[in-house]
């Protein structure tokens, strides 16, 4: 079956440093999204993510979050100047006209 | 801000049907009901869905009030596995409609 993989698993990085989480949607899929759970809150919208274009981001999507597909598989949430705060999991998910979407198994992003 | 009321939290024991409940009572015409779960610390994923009659597939059951207003999910026969937290959903079922989860339903599945 296929899936959303995000590398990596686990990432470590400093106050103030650029990161790049990664995410290979379903390879059909057409309409993409990140999401991000701090630890033990709920899972929040960032963006959606449509025909190399934002269709709609939430208030936390700020201006230091981007999003690119920089190639016909990868799809990468870069945060340029990490905070103690953007310490979360963070989740990608895909999925094609009318069908639910697909999460991916998520990037734990440890901020210090 | 979610449109939904779970409880908490419930406890099933293994083997038992787990009916998780959940209330919707401003739901619109065109929203659906969606079920997601998220084993720890995994990204959620997807169970089932429905708009008005009830819906069944190899991993639940989700049977809708005819008013609408509220729905349960059915696990059939909970495992272990099956341990998790169960999120109601309404949404319109667009193509490209974010998710706005709630605190969902912690399950715990007993041996």
């Amino acid at each position: 079956e296929p899936e959303v993989t995000q590398t990596p698993s686990h990432q470590v990085t400093q106050m103030g440093q650029e990161v790049i989480l990664r995410c290979v949607p379903i390879s059909n899929h057409l309409y993409f999204y990140w999401y991000r759970q701090i630890l033990g809150q709920k899972v929040e919208f960032l963006v959606s993510f449509y025909n190399n274009e934002i269709s709609e981001k939430s208030e936390i999507f700020d201006d230091q979050f981007s999003v690119e597909r920089p190639d016909g598989s990868n799809f990468t949430l870069k945060i340029r100047s990490t905070k103690l705060e953007d310490s979360a999991m963070y989740f990608c998910a895909s999925n094609r006209e009318r069908v639910e979407q697909y999460f991916g198994p998520g990037t734990r992003l440890t901020v210090t | 801000d979610a449109k939904t009321t779970q409880p908490p939290s419930m406890d099933c024991a293994e083997g038992r049907a787990a009916n998780l409940p959940c209330n919707h009572s401003t739901i619109s015409g065109n929203e659906y009901v969606y079920w997601y779960r998220q084993i720890h610390s995994q990204g959620p994923q997807y169970i089932i869905h429905g708009l008005k009659n009830n819906e069944t597939n190899e991993m639940a059951s989700l049977i809708i009030t005819e008013d609408r207003k509220s729905s349960t999910l059915i696990l059939p026969h909970a495992t272990l596995r099956d341990t998790a937290v169960y999120y109601c959903i309404v949404r319109v079922a667009n193509r490209d409609d974010k998710i706005i989860f709630g605190k969902g339903t912690r399950l715990h599945i007993l041996p």
